[in-house]
């Protein structure tokens, strides 16, 4: 099946920084790949998308870019918050989503 | 967005019990749900894959008879746990896929805790 590996599995930024958070997968039959910030003890939520024909998309402070050629893409947030403190996941479907380790984020006021 | 209710958030049983988590898409039809488990500070690990009206498929490790999987409706699909152990403690999601737009929408998750 398909292995996601993300990195880094936490990250620590002063308020109005940027963070970048970066997974690869190995299916190169993937072609969905949503980001998910979880709260704790809540359930994951989707915060933004990309498929595997489009190279980048944005929505207000978060971007995502995809490298095809090299499975790999990332998540950037701009101008953080302390509100944007969670766990973020990345995942990649080709059948089924998978997801990786996930990275804490900590935005420090 | 869609809504995908799991029932119940949270539950305490005794070892050798068996346990039912429901889950429910409730403004859509989803004949593709699955079944994530979490581990404190862990990733979400897939369980199985359940198809409405066919067997659920089992990811490699996952022991069938154990965590028995029913999706009867396109509207429902339940995990049982049968003869709980304190080592199936763990938080358990299910997800819902809409095929509108080809997203996936979580439930809010079931913390089982096996005494």
């Amino acid at each position: 099946g398909e292995n996601v590996e993300q990195h880094p599995s936490t990250l620590s930024v002063q308020e109005g920084d940027s963070a970048v958070i970066k997974c690869t997968y190995s299916d190169s039959a993937s072609n969905y790949f949503p980001w998910y910030k979880q709260e704790l003890g809540k359930r994951p939520q989707l915060i933004i998308d990309i498929r595997s024909n489009v190279g980048e998309k944005k929505d207000q402070r978060i971007a995502v870019t995809l490298n095809k050629t090299a499975k790999h893409f990332s998540l950037h947030i701009t101008e953080t918050q302390p509100e944007d403190s969670a766990v973020y996941f990345c995942a990649a479907r080709a059948n089924n989503l998978f997801f990786g380790t996930g990275t804490r984020l900590t935005v420090i006021p | 967005g869609a809504v995908v209710s799991q029932h119940p958030s949270r539950v305490i049983c005794k070892s050798g019990t068996s346990v039912k988590i429901e889950c429910r898409s409730l403004d859509f039809q989803a004949t593709t749900m699955f079944w994530y488990r979490q581990f404190p500070k862990q990733s979400l690990m897939l369980m199985a894959t359940s198809n409405e009206g066919s067997k659920a498929t089992y990811e490699q490790g996952v022991e069938k008879d154990k965590f028995l999987i029913n999706h009867a409706s396109l509207t429902l699909s339940t995990l049982t746990v049968t003869s709980a152990h304190p080592e199936d403690s763990s938080f358990y999601i299910c997800s819902a896929y809409r095929p509108t737009n080809e997203k996936l929408f979580f439930g809010s998750g079931t913390q089982l805790s096996v005494l």
